[in-house]
């Protein structure tokens, strides 16, 4: 399968723990997003990266969450001391950037959190 | 602030009909417009996209209307089948950068 995909798919803890989150692009797709999907909304813009730069970070991400895509190909979230508003689907996409384009975005399946 | 509007919230569509969504955006800067699918416990699928340089793009029974003056577009399923009830999302980018998603329409195509 060639498609983005994330890990884990589903992930359960307490309010307080932190968490991590994987996900790997499709294989020549040079920039990677992250969204966050609460139940009955659209996905929301979190951060993107183009290779291994952070290029964008929305204000909705607060100083308890970071990105990384360490070396351009895989990228991992991170949300410290979790909180309840914190459950939601959080989700990756992947695109391609060439020239002075930037071509579609594919998702993969997400990773669904719930912070009890 | 909603920079995406959809509409109807939901919809029921008989196997074979027609389903019309619609969405409206407010800046004008953005310049790509894709519609995705998503089923329930999965991430958001591609279905069609368009740029604001032409006013209607056609894959398969899968249409979208483009109303640049009206900041409006809209997605048409011709011939709806069960395996089409999803909830679509209408997205709006500048440059294809960080979509803004609207808030998604149910669609329930009954047999």
């Amino acid at each position: 399968d060639t498609g983005v995909s994330q890990d884990p798919r589903h992930k359960i803890t307490k309010r307080g723990q932190n968490v991590t989150f994987r996900c790997d692009p499709i294989s020549e797709h040079n920039r990677l997003y992250w969204y966050r999907q609460t139940l009955g909304q659209g996905p929301e813009f979190l951060t993107y990266f183009q290779n291994e730069a952070q290029l964008e970070k929305s204000r909705l991400l607060s100083d308890r969450f970071s990105a990384e895509r360490p070396k351009g190909s895989f990228s991992t979230l991170e949300i410290q001391r979790t909180e309840q508003g914190d459950s939601a689907m959080y989700l990756c996409a992947s695109s391609l950037f060439y020239g002075q384009s930037s071509y579609e975005q594919y998702f993969g399946p997400g990773t669904r959190l719930t912070v009890t | 602030q909603q920079q995406v509007k959809q509409s109807p919230q939901s919809l029921i569509v008989q196997k074979g009909g027609i389903s019309i969504i619609n969405c409206a955006y407010e800046n004008t800067a953005f310049d790509y417009f894709p519609w995705y699918q998503q089923f329930p416990g999965k991430g958001p699928a591609l279905l069609i996209a368009i740029r604001p340089d032409v006013s209607e793009k056609k894959e398969g029974r899968f249409t979208i209307s483009f109303n640049k003056s009206a900041k409006q577009f809209s997605l048409h399923i011709m011939d709806s089948q069960p395996g089409d009830s999803a909830t679509y999302f209408c997205a709006a980018s500048i440059g294809n950068n960080r979509l803004a998603f609207g808030k998604g329409n149910q669609v329930v195509v009954i047999p």
